[in-house]
């Protein structure tokens, strides 16, 4: 099965651009999606597609894909940018959806 | 708004059964593809399963093939996840989703409910 592969933690201070990676074989044949889910709540689809942003979503979130690494990008971050960050790919050699094991990303 | 609200968690013992339902207003529920995604306790994110918009096609995951069954009401705007011989590794919050598409080469989750407990335990 497809495995996808994340940091367990990243941390940046405000202001500054944290980049969340999602690592997996040839990654970049796929279409990426990342999620924002803070403690407690349900998951927020923060990018689509590699690198479109659903309506309501801040521009300083931004996707690429390339090889064997997706990146999620967040620029200008603020406090309120604090949670766990999951990439997801859906593996069409198995019609199953897989997810990263998620990255937290701390606000120094 | 699109709007989803699971319903049907609780305690269950080991080699029980339990039905989740996940109510859905706010779009064209038939249009879109649904899933299932539990979350257990300071863990990640599991997809368990994903149905059709037309009930017809189902996908599951390994670790619960053969135990847990998806389907729709589309009449009703519902999806429900049936869930038998459960185990205590089965406990975790259970999400439903929607999925959207780009030209079925690829499916993400645009809108998720809230979650509902299930705690498998003697």
């Amino acid at each position: 099965s497809y495995v996808l592969t994340q940091s367990p933690s990243v941390s940046v201070a405000p202001g500054q651009t944290a980049r969340i990676t999602c690592g997996g074989d040839k990654i970049g044949s796929k279409s990426v999606h990342w999620y924002q889910q803070k403690p407690g709540q349900a998951p927020v689809l923060v990018v689509y597609d590699d690198t479109d942003r659903p309506s309501g979503i801040p521009e300083r979130f931004s996707g690429s894909n390339f090889e064997n690494t997706a990146t999620l990008t967040i620029t200008r971050v603020e406090a309120g940018d604090e949670a766990d960050y999951l990439c997801q790919v859906w593996d069409f050699n198995t019609d199953r959806r897989v997810f990263g094991g998620g990255t937290k990303l701390t606000v120094l | 708004q699109v709007q989803l609200a699971e319903s049907g968690g609780g305690l269950v013992k080991p080699g029980g059964s339990l039905t989740l339902s996940c109510a859905a207003t706010g779009f064209s529920f038939s249009d879109h593809y649904m899933a299932w995604i539990r979350q257990a306790p300071g863990r990640g994110l599991e997809w368990i399963s994903s149905v059709s918009g037309s009930g017809n096609v189902k996908y599951i995951a390994d670790s619960v093939e053969g135990r847990f069954t998806i389907f729709r009401d589309n009449a009703k705007n519902s999806l429900h996840l049936q869930m038998h011989n459960l185990r205590v590794d089965d406990t975790a919050v259970y999400y439903c989703a929607r999925e959207s598409s780009r030209a079925a080469v690829t499916f993400w989750f645009d809108s998720w409910g809230q979650g509902t407990l299930v705690t498998v335990s003697s």
